[in-house]
């Protein structure tokens, strides 16, 4: 079974403070992939990055950087000099690699308010 | 279409009524997703297709629960006698790849149904 834990349910900043959300994950599997989503206030879910198992270098796409930790079973994701519009819910989710495995096994999410 | 589009966007229905919620994917997306979202929660699988074959259906709570997509373009997921414990926001999303979430899911804005 998979599971996706988001320990940190709420979390609070003031604008250009960095801030990093947690996700620790489970799986049986050798092969898959991790994801984050963003769900703004207006309710949608946004795919922000999708990262392979086997790759473990970090990411960074403007303020978002990403630290993807196989021995930890770890999924991080880091905001950098946080702005507003940030304040979202953020989800992690967890996906099998095979062909026809597409469910995703998401956490419960985080959500991160940011502070004028 | 431009994206995945959900109707009804809001849905309340009598308990032990039938409901049908309607997703039309994104044009030449091969693979199609229900997930239902509870409030605090992260969304939770319910089934998946590849064109107009249902993969799994593994996360499907009862047998009242069903879907279908029968030209493998748009699709319907239909509850049988509603309860109040299917109230929810119900989220479809579409991806391009068969399955292997290549590019992450594209979500739909959801039908949230209220069973009272």
């Amino acid at each position: 079974a998979q599971k996706v834990t988001q320990a940190q349910t709420e979390i609070s900043v003031v604008e250009k403070e960095d801030v990093t959300l947690d996700c620790v994950y489970e799986t049986r599997d050798t092969t898959y992939y991790l994801f984050w989503y963003k769900q703004p206030p207006s309710g949608e879910l946004v795919f922000l990055i999708r990262r392979n198992s086997f790759d473990e270098q970090n990411e960074i796409s403007g303020r978002y950087s990403w630290n993807f930790q196989k021995s930890t079973s770890s999924f991080n994701f880091t905001i950098t000099a946080s702005q507003v519009v940030d304040s979202a819910v953020y989800f992690c989710a967890l996906s099998r690699m095979e062909t026809n495995a597409g469910k995703s096994t998401f956490g419960d999410g985080t959500t991160l308010t940011v502070k004028p | 279409g431009a994206g995945v589009s959900q109707s009804p966007r809001y849905k309340v229905t009598k308990r032990g009524q039938d409901v049908a919620l309607r997703c039309d994917p994104i044009s030449g997306h091969v693979s199609l997703y229900w997930y239902r979202q509870a409030l605090g929660q992260g969304p939770e699988f319910l089934t998946y297709f590849n064109y107009e074959a249902q993969q799994d259906k593994s996360g499907l709570p009862n047998d009242r629960f069903s879907a279908e997509r029968p030209e493998g373009s748009i699709s319907t997921l239909t509850i049988q006698r509603t309860e109040q414990r299917d109230s929810a926001m119900y989220r479809c999303a579409s991806s391009l790849a068969k399955g292997a979430l290549d590019y992450g899911y594209t979500f739909g804005s959801g039908t949230r149904l209220t069973v009272v």
